[in-house]
């Protein structure tokens, strides 16, 4: 069965820090890994999704990347702003066993950056 | 729809009685999912459509919940004899395909969600 760990489950940070997340995976059959921003009250915002093949995906501030063999991923946050406070989850589709089709979903990290 | 909507976007209701949550995922995606989220937690899978067919409804607690997808697109989540440990934020997601090595066709989107509370 599929597991997905993130670290840290929380982290305070001041106003233009770069940072990392990290998301890990016990199974490396999937088909993609797809971060998400939540905020408090609201649903899951995609923010980069790296299909199986790729090794990173990049967007304005953030850059993913993926290791699929050692079933780890980061999402780097470079200069970050009051606004990226949130919760970021990391989720992989699975490609085989009994988790195949679904996303499953780490618990999140939830972000504090503080002016 | 621009988006996955999901309605309504709070539910209370009494402990024992019947609920329904609606999910009308974005136009012409033919994969659908709801999930479960508690408080702290991550999303929780619940079933999965491909089509109108559920392809995979391991993820249901028990035989109080059930969803339907009729006709291919909207999709209700009904769950019977609620109780109050049901409470939690009920979230839908929809892709363009269930699943295409390679393709951007996997992306999924998500609606804000139903929060159900039970009392």
């Amino acid at each position: 069965k599929q597991e997905v760990t993130q670290i840290p489950a929380a982290l305070s940070v001041p106003e233009g820090e770069n940072l990392v997340l990290n998301c890990s995976f016990t199974d490396s059959a999937i088909y993609n890994l797809q971060w998400f921003r939540q905020d408090p009250g609201k649903g899951l915002t995609s923010l980069l999704l790296i299909q199986s093949s790729q090794r990173e995906q990049t967007s304005g501030r953030l850059n993913a990347s993926l290791d699929k063999s050692s079933g780890r991923s980061t999402l780097y946050i470079a200069a970050s702003q009051p606004g990226d406070s949130a919760t970021y989850l990391c989720a992989v589709l699975n490609a085989g066993g009994t988790s195949y089709g679904k996303l499953t979903f780490g618990q999140g990290t939830i972000l504090t950056v503080h002016p | 729809g621009a988006g996955v909507s999901q309605t309504p976007s709070n539910k209370v209701t009494e402990k024992g009685k019947y609920v329904e949550l609606r999910c009308d995922p974005i136009s012409g995606h033919t994969a659908l999912y709801w999930y479960r989220q508690s408080l702290g937690q991550g999303p929780e899978f619940l079933i999965y459509f491909q089509g109108t067919g559920a392809a995979d409804d391991s993820g249901l607690p028990n035989d109080r919940f059930f969803a339907v997808r009729p006709e291919g697109s909207v999709s209700t989540l009904k769950i019977q004899r609620t109780e109050r440990g049901d409470s939690a934020v009920y979230l839908c997601a929809s892709s363009l395909m269930g699943w295409e090595p390679g393709s951007r066709r996997t992306e999924a989107f998500f609606g804000q969600g139903t929060r159900l509370t039970v009392v």
